[in-house]
């Protein structure tokens, strides 16, 4: 069963800062996804990473994805109080076609 | 056309009600999805339409019921909820099933009281 794991699940970081979010996952995926929520909102595509050593950048954010390590990153760049917002990974399964989703990482940037 | 839309944005039900979420997308995607959300947590998958037809049912209680009467629109009925069916609805499409970005709706925050 495929299992994703994100972390942090929480970082407050100042503006101006760099930071990291991982997401693991468990077993063979060729596909995985990067969405942003704001608070009551809906999911807005950010990346879609289909091959090992994908990387893909939109402005302050960048993510790539290593298959044989089972692990995506989403780096964030001189962070702006804008990018605040719950990050998503989202990973197919390769059996049932699913979205199994990452618990998501609340990111607060601090003016 | 890249839009999802769902119709209502809100709404409040008893537990004896019947209401009904709609969804609609002109991207010309085969594949229709409804999630469900609850606060701080991400989306669980509950139905899945390809090609109009039911897909995927994730093991939803029959309260909960989707329609799907062509391949722009997509319905979820409700009836006799639990306060606990209380979420963000959300819909979603892509291309094809599970294999294409999916692109999701506003969603319907649904309170049941």
């Amino acid at each position: 069963e495929l299992k994703v794991e994100q972390n942090p699940l929480f970082l407050s970081m100042q503006e101006g800062k760099n930071y990291t979010i991982y997401c693991n996952y468990s077993t063979t995926s060729d596909r995985l996804y990067w969405y942003r929520q704001d608070p009551g909102k809906s999911l807005e595509s950010l990346f879609v990473l289909l091959s090992n050593g994908a990387v893909k950048q939109e402005g302050r954010l960048m993510a790539s994805l290593d298959t044989k390590a089972r692990l995506s990153t989403l780096h964030i760049t001189a962070a702006v109080h804008d990018l605040s917002a719950t990050y998503f990974c989202a990973v197919v399964a390769v059996l049932s076609y699913q979205l199994i989703w990452g618990a998501g990482t609340k990111l607060i940037i601090k003016p | 056309d890249t839009e999802v839309t769902q119709t209502p944005k809100h709404l409040v039900m008893g537990m004896t009600n019947k209401k009904s979420l709609k969804c609609e997308q002109h991207m010309g995607h085969r594949a229709m999805y409804w999630y469900k959300q609850k606060a701080k947590k991400p989306p669980e998958l509950m139905f899945v339409y390809s090609y109009e037809k039911l897909s995927i049912n994730e093991s939803v209680p029959s309260r909960f019921s989707p329609e799907c009467p062509n391949s722009s629109l997509l319905n979820l009925h409700l009836h006799a909820l639990q306060p606990e069916d209380s979420a963000l609805y959300l819909c979603a499409s892509s291309q094809a099933q599970g294999v294409d970005e999916q692109f999701f709706g506003p969603g319907t925050r649904l309170t049941v009281l």
